[in-house]
């Protein structure tokens, strides 16, 4: 079964600053999809940024872009020019394309990011 | 504009009653689950149906229920039987092979 691990609880940015936080996942597969989620204080849960495994070019949405490392199963999240609007939990996923629709996502435990002024 | 709809999205209940948590979806998904989060943790499967009137455990379905006899909806059931439901709830959906999953904005119950 695939795990997906995020080692940093919690952690800190001074605005305007960048940051980085880390996931990595253990698979057995070739071919999947990982996602960065954003939990802010409302409780929603908001796609911040979407990888296909099969694509060598890291993705990049605005001011938020990952370091895909396949090999190294690695999966960070780089935040620049952070906003206190950032501030929130974040939660690395892993989605698997085997036909196995409820267990194929599998959510990270998340890191809480606070964005001080 | 699509997206899902969750309600109520604050929910208190008597111990012994059920309670039941809508979810709709207006999205085409072929797939819809049921998410459970406690404070300050991840989110847990409850239940998960891939079509109509098909459904299947996760990994926490002791105490719960659902339903799916329409493509849109998945409604959650938290029953007598669920010893600490207190909790937050998130309904999302998926297409069948690909992409991300969508969530509603979730639902807050509370056991008085």
């Amino acid at each position: 079964a695939q795990t997906v691990t995020q080692s940093q609880p919690e952690m800190s940015v001074q605005e305007a600053e960048t940051v980085t936080l880390s996931c990595t996942y253990d698979t057995s597969e070739s071919d999947y999809y990982l996602f960065w989620y954003k939990q802010p204080p409302s409780r929603q849960m908001i796609l911040v940024i979407r990888q296909e495994a099969y694509k060598q070019q890291n993705a990049t949405e605005n001011r938020f872009s990952v370091n895909f490392q396949k090999a190294a199963k690695s999966f960070s999240l780089k935040i620049s020019d952070s906003q206190l609007g950032d501030a929130a939990m974040y939660f690395c996923a892993y989605r698997s394309l085997t036909y196995n629709y409820g267990q194929n996502f599998v959510f990270g435990p998340g890191t809480r990011l606070s964005v001080l002024p | 504009d699509g997206g899902i709809t969750q309600s109520p999205k604050y929910l208190f209940r008597k111990e012994g009653q059920n309670v039941t948590l809508s979810c709709e979806q207006n999205l085409n998904h072929d797939a819809m689950y049921w998410y459970r989060q406690d404070p300050g943790q991840g989110l847990r499967l409850i239940y998960y149906s891939q079509i109509v009137n098909d459904f299947q455990k996760g990994d926490i379905a002791e105490g719960y229920s659902v339903s799916r006899e329409k493509k849109e909806s998945f409604p959650l059931t938290v029953t007598s039987a669920q010893k600490n439901p207190t909790a937050f709830y998130l309904c999302a959906s998926s297409t069948a092979y690909t992409g991300e999953l969508f969530f509603g904005e979730g639902s807050r119950l509370t056991v008085l």
